[in-house]
């Protein structure tokens, strides 16, 4: 399978844990994103890289939030202090960008599921 | 700032039957447009895209056309078969940042085709 693939599918963890996902994108793509999506909303950005350098963050993004993309190539989102309103579907995606910016289609994985109880 | 505004579902047809899921959205400049759609447990898939105003997007039936006078981006598919059973999100990605693949959703429209 060639796709993005997101690890863990599913997390449930108490309330004041740290949990961290992983993301494997589509090897050639040079671009990623961090989406969250909770029940009945559509995906909110929250951060995206071009390679390692993380070009921007949302203000959805707080503090206890911290996204990595060591070497160009997987990336984790690490909450800290879980809390139970972190709850969501974390969603991955990867694309490959033009030399003028261009984005391209996005590829999606099928996102990490976090329950704070 | 900007936002996209989807109708809400479920939207319930017969098999066959013209589909019609409604988007509007509100953007600085002018944005490209997207359909996206989500199958049972599968991740986010572009459906079709539009880059500029009357442009059409189109794939597997189903289309859309960029009309700026009414800031939508309607999708229709005329016969719609039980496999098109799924949420479809309308996005935007604003102009003033280009197409960086930062895309601002609608919340969704679940559709669900009876035989």
């Amino acid at each position: 399978d060639t796709g993005v693939s997101q690890d863990p599918r599913h997390k449930i963890t108490k309330r004041g844990q740290n949990v961290t996902f992983r993301c494997d994108p589509i090897s050639e793509h040079n671009r990623l994103y961090w989406y969250r999506q909770t029940l009945g909303q559509g995906p909110e950005f929250l951060t995206y890289f071009q390679n390692e350098a993380q070009l921007e963050k949302s203000r959805l993004l707080s503090d206890r939030f911290s996204a990595e993309r060591p070497k160009g190539s997987f990336s984790t989102l690490e909450i800290q202090r879980t809390e139970q309103g972190d709850s969501a579907m974390y969603l991955c995606a990867s694309s490959f960008s033009t030399g003028q910016g261009m984005a391209g289609e996005l590829f999606f994985g099928e996102g990490s599921r976090l329950t704070v109880l | 700032g900007n936002s996209v505004t989807q109708m809400e579902g479920p939207v319930t047809l017969s098999e066959e039957a013209f589909l019609t899921i409604n988007c509007t959205y509100t953007a600085t400049g002018y944005p490209s447009l997207f359909w996206y759609v989500q199958y049972p447990g599968e991740g986010l898939q572009l459906l079709l895209k539009a880059t500029k105003a009357d442009d059409k997007g189109s794939n597997k039936g189903f289309e859309a056309t960029y009309r700026k006078e009414t800031t939508s981006f309607h999708l229709e598919k005329g016969s719609v078969q039980v496999s098109d059973s799924a949420v479809y999100f309308c996005a935007l990605s604003a102009s003033s940042s280009g197409n960086t693949g930062k895309l601002i959703f609608g919340q969704g429209t679940t559709l669900q085709v009876k035989p």
